[in-house]
């Protein structure tokens, strides 16, 4: 079974800071790995996925990701904060197929925090 | 183009009531599914829906559950004598279909904000 976990249900920065929420997933085959954005009162946005290509990942918003599969992770960063960046993180995994398993399963979230 | 839409945006219901909740996918969108976001529990997979046929039912909590999808496009979310514990944001997501298998990316409707009193 897959699992994704986010270390830090709450981070907090200034603006114009550097942002990292981290990501680790447990799977037995790298899967595809996505980061999605949910502000209040609205649906998930995608941000950024990780598929199979550059390891390296841009997303919007200045957004990107690195996947390191020696270390089971797919953390966010993005180098300097804006205040329209306060927003939940969520980390999610999705099989490469088989079957029928094509669900996301998604980490608990982070909660991002932008101080003036 | 239009994403995917929910209705209703917010339901209150009484406890032990049936409620339906509605998605609308995006136009040509094989793939759909729904997910619920409670405080307790995060965001949880519930049911995912190819064509019309719901090959995987996993994540429904209960048979108080059901869901269904018409013409490859509307889905209906039945939750039957509603309790306490199903108050949480039901979300819908769709995805299109490629060599026979739904696309990775999956997009999210605004969500159907369930409370039960």
């Amino acid at each position: 079974a897959q699992s994704v976990t986010q270390l830090g249900s709450h981070v907090s920065v200034s603006e114009g800071a550097l942002v990292l929420l981290r990501c680790n997933y447990s799977s037995s085959v790298p899967p595809y790995l996505f980061w999605y954005v949910q502000y209040p009162n609205q649906g998930l946005q995608l941000l950024l996925k990780y598929t199979s290509a550059a390891t390296l990942v841009k997303g919007i918003n200045g957004f990107e990701a690195e996947f390191k599969k020696s270390e089971t992770s797919f953390h966010l960063t993005k180098p300097s904060a804006h205040m329209s960046d306060a927003a939940e993180y969520f980390c999610a995994v999705r099989s490469r197929g088989g079957g029928s398993n094509y669900k996301l399963t998604f980490g608990k979230g982070t909660l991002l925090t932008v101080n003036p | 183009g239009a994403g995917v839409s929910q209705s209703p945006s917010n339901k209150v219901t009484e406890k032990g009531k049936d409620v339906e909740l509605r998605c609308d996918p995006i136009s040509g969108h094989t793939a759909l599914y729904w997910y619920r976001q409670s405080l307790g529990q995060g965001l949880e997979f519930l049911i995912y829906f190819q064509g019309n046929s719901a090959p995987d039912k996993s994540g429904l909590p209960s048979d108080r559950f059901s869901a269904e999808r018409t013409g490859g496009s509307v889905s209906t979310l039945t939750i039957q004598r509603t309790q306490q514990e199903d108050s949480a944001v039901y979300l819908c997501a769709s995805s299109p279909r490629t060599s026979g298998i739904p696309q990775e990316t999956q997009y999210f409707g605004p969500g159907t904000r369930l409370l039960v009193l």
